[in-house]
Parts: structure tokens; sequence; C-alpha cells
């Protein structure tokens, strides 16, 4: 069965403070991993798609990267309004679903 | 500015009685998905439609979820009877999946509905 599976559930940083979230997935034949960012109260919004192991990229202080088993989102040097709710999914070759990890809740204090 | 629009935003309703979610998908997307979003599951894929098409319903119980996709610019989800563990928040999005190098989803707002 196809698994999305995130860590850590939380993380709580200090401003400037770097860290990485994980993203490891069980799908076999990917064909995209996918990175958003949701708000409380509103729907998922889009960041990055990864297509193949080795590939990068980034927007601002977040970098995301891919290998055969798991992604990263970096984030470098975070400020309060990068608290959000980051979630990761995947889409398995040949097929439209796109399944969904159950997310990691950033907290960036000032 | 395109955007996916969803219906009611919050609805709030006795167990037993019809709720009807509805969802305008962004023009030009040939796929729309509907998840349910609570703490404890996260986000869970109830169904899809590829060109108006049903393509899995696997994820939504079929006894009381329906799922239809009566024109292209129209998607709904209909419980009936709604049970106090429907409640959560429903997402509509849409997606051009065609192609290599696409997948992307759109999200609307969601429908927040809580079942008494």
């Amino acid at each position: 069965e196809d698994q999305v599976t995130q860590s850590p559930e939380a993380l709580r940083l200090q401003e400037g403070e770097s860290s990485s979230l994980n993203c490891s997935y069980t799908v076999s034949g990917l064909r995209g991993l996918f990175w958003y960012r949701q708000d409380p109260g509103k729907g998922p919004e889009f960041l990055f798609t990864l297509y193949s192991a080795g590939e990068e990229k980034e927007k601002e202080r977040l970098k995301a990267t891919l290998t055969k088993k798991e992604s990263f989102l970096h984030i470098t040097a975070p400020k309060p309004e990068d608290s959000a709710t980051y979630l990761c999914a995947a889409r398995l070759r040949g097929y439209q679903k796109v399944t969904f990890g159950t997310g990691t809740k950033l907290q960036v204090i000032p | 500015d395109a955007r996916v629009t969803q219906t009611p935003r919050d609805k709030v309703t006795e167990m037993g009685q019809e709720v009807t979610m509805r969802c305008q998908p962004i023009l030009g997307h040939n796929t729309v998905f509907w998840y349910r979003q609570t703490m404890m599951q996260g986000l869970e894929l109830l169904a899809y439609f590829r060109n108006r098409a049903p393509l899995d319903d696997s994820g939504m119980p079929k006894d009381r979820f329906s799922a239809e996709m009566p024109d292209a610019t129209l998607a709904t989800l209909k419980i009936q009877p709604s049970e106090p563990r429907d409640s959560a928040v429903y997402f509509c999005a849409s997606g051009l999946m065609a192609g290599p190098n696409t997948g992307e989803l759109f999200f609307g707002e969601g429908s927040r509905l809580t079942v008494l």
C-alpha cells in the first residue's frame, strides 16, 4: 500500500534557527513528490514538485530535495511567517491519485 | 485569478440530515479530488474524477457518501444520512493531470462540517 510518512509531527524553532522536515514514501513508481503549505483555516497551497532523485527546488527560505526513499524540506533562517503545517504528497506513476502525509506543524518563535 | 470555490464554508447539522457540498474547479483542469481532513487522520482521499468520470471512490463509505460531477464546472459530495463521525473539513482540489510533469493540486478553502 502506498504510504507517505512525515516527521516530526511538530517542530518549534527560534527565528533564524535552520532545520529540516522529513517525508518518507513507499510508493513504487513515483511520478511526483509534492510539498504544500497549509495555514490555519485554509486549504493547502502548492510549494514544490520533485520528479527524480537528486532533484532540488528552492523558494525563498525553503529548499526541497528528493532521494529514492525520502524528501526533505530544508528551512534556512526561518521567520515567524513561515509558521504553518507543511504537507508532502506522492503521486504514483500511471495514476492521478495523490496521497498525502499527515504533515509537520512548524512554529517559529520570534 | 483562478481558484477553486467551495460552498458552504461552514455547515452545522443534526445527525441524520442530508448534507451537500459543492465545488467549482478551475476551468481547464481535468481532474477533481475530494479530501477529508481531521486532526487524527490528516488528509484522506475520498474520491476523484478525471474528465468528469469517477475514477476511484474507494476512500469513502459507499452506504452514505456519494460524489458526482454533473458538469465541468460543478462537483458535489453528498452525505445521507450524516453522522457525528463525519465532522471534518472537506476539501475539493483540482489539477491538470496530463503529461509527465504535472500533478500540482489547487485546493479550495474547505467546507467545515459539524454533525451534532
